[in-house]
């Protein structure tokens, strides 16, 4: 089946550091890759996506490339602040009848310091 | 912006009481979802739903659950009979289209706890 792999947390880095989350997958068709976020006290919010290879999902300084030869999608940023401190959770999505459904990873818990 | 939304925020229950968690979809989105994560653990799809009937359903969503669209703006999550077990934060989501692409909203989550 599909499934989706995190690299483990958390991850503290200090304001304006760089970050990289790594995320693979394993999947039987074609998915399409998510970058959701968790903020404190909320649900969770889509961050970026891509639909399909070499596709690079991009919002709020965040930045993540579909690799299907790596069968990877890092999530990376230049230059993180305190309030991207959240919950990341990569994802896949395939198609199952009329809809789709999500599988998660595990989620990854990013804390900055000022 | 639209959101979806989830009624209660925390439920407290005794094992074996039923429970209802309600969710509003977003209003022109015609594809829902459950989801949930247990503490520590992954988010972990339960069931989606579309033109009235599930469309999908996981090996957790056993007889004990259950989903209705009673309206046309609520969707609701029934769990039967709670076990300790079914502790968990449960998410709604919704999507305008079913496609593997599609984006879904997320609520802000029931959580529920079973004693």
């Amino acid at each position: 089946g599909n499934s989706v792999t995190q690299m483990e947390g958390p991850v503290t880095l200090s304001e304006e550091a760089f970050l990289t989350i790594n995320c693979t997958y394993t999947a039987t068709g074609y998915p399409s890759l998510f970058w959701y976020v968790q903020y404190p006290g909320e649900g969770l919010q889509l961050l970026l996506k891509a639909t399909k290879a070499d596709d690079k999902g991009s919002n709020k300084g965040f930045e993540a490339t579909y690799r299907k030869e790596t069968t990877s999608f890092h999530l990376e940023k230049g230059s993180v602040q305190v309030s991207d401190s959240a919950v990341y959770f990569c994802a896949l999505s395939d198609r199952t009848g009329a809809n789709s459904k999500l599988t998660f990873g595990k989620g990854i818990t990013l804390s900055v310091r000022p | 912006e639209p959101e979806v939304t989830q009624t209660p925020s925390h439920q407290v229950t005794q094992m074996g009481q039923e429970v209802i968690l309600r969710c509003v979809p977003i209003s022109n989105h015609l594809y829902f979802y459950w989801y949930r994560q247990i503490l520590g653990q992954k988010v972990e799809f339960l069931v989606s739903f579309y033109n009235n009937e599930i469309s999908e359903k996981s090996e957790i969503f056993d007889d004990q659950f259950s989903v209705e669209r009673p309206d046309g703006s609520n969707f609701t999550l029934k769990i039967r009979s709670t076990k300790l077990e079914d502790s968990a934060m449960y998410f709604c989501a919704s999507s305008e289209y079913g496609g593997t692409g599609e984006t879904q909203y997320f609520g802000p989550g029931t959580r529920l706890l079973v004693l």
